[in-house]
């Protein structure tokens, strides 16, 4: 069956930055594009950007510009998500999704916790 | 960008009867429009695009209306599984696909 299988938690320092893995299995990896997602505790679903995993090409949220790097290994079907120059504003869930212009499947989710 | 609105913001509703939820863009997204459900500690899960096409394993009480910039999500008959947050998302404006900001469906 089609699966996304993201990496653990992870706690970081303000400043620091994280990388965030996403295995995809069940389908043909280099056929969909893929998002990834973020939700604040107690808030809504935010893009952030999508991958080609066919090319590499990457499209960015405005607001992710700089501080944010997606990339892919087509020969272990993973896309992985850098996020730099962490906040505390930046704790959240953070999920892949597979696209077809709506998002399925989905990850099961990274939390990522800023804190000093 | 494209601005998804959703009404209510939180919808009381008790076991077996019929709820629905609206969702408004701020401008036409035809019918690229997709529905999903997300419980506590889980994943989004799709159940609606193309605004009414049922995702796979998706349960005949959930059905989608709508085109343009008005969409609705109907739960004919609650169940106790159906108590969840709600958002709709638009894919018409690639790649700038945009949530509604959720409706919470609780128990009356």
């Amino acid at each position: 069956q089609v699966q996304l299988v993201q990496s653990g938690a992870e706690v970081r320092k303000p400043g620091a930055s994280v990388k965030v893995s996403c295995k995809a299995s069940g389908y043909i990896f280099t056929s969909y594009f893929m998002y990834w997602v973020r939700q604040a505790p107690g808030q809504g679903l935010e893009w952030m950007g999508v991958i080609n995993p066919s090319s590499g090409t990457t499209t960015y949220a405005p607001k992710f510009q700089g501080r944010l790097t997606m990339t892919r290994d087509t020969s272990t079907s993973t896309v992985y998500m850098e996020l730099r120059g962490l906040r505390s504003e930046d704790t959240a869930m953070y999920y892949c999704a597979r696209t077809n212009g709506w998002f399925d499947p989905w990850g099961q989710g990274t939390l990522v916790t800023v804190s000093s | 960008e494209i601005v998804m609105t959703q009404s209510p913001a939180t919808l009381s509703v008790s076991p077996g009867e019929r709820a629905t939820l609206s969702c408004r863009a701020s401008q036409s997204v035809s019918r690229t429009l997709a529905w999903y459900q997300q419980k506590p500690g889980q994943a989004p899960r799709l159940l609606i695009h193309g605004a009414s096409t049922r995702a796979t394993g998706i349960p005949a009480r959930f059905s989608g209306s709508g085109s343009g910039t008005e969409f609705t999500l109907t739960i004919s008959s609650l169940q106790s599984e159906d108590f969840a947050v709600y958002y709709c998302q638009q894919y018409n404006n690639w790649p700038f696909y945009t949530f509604g900001q959720g409706t919470k469906l609780e128990i009356k």
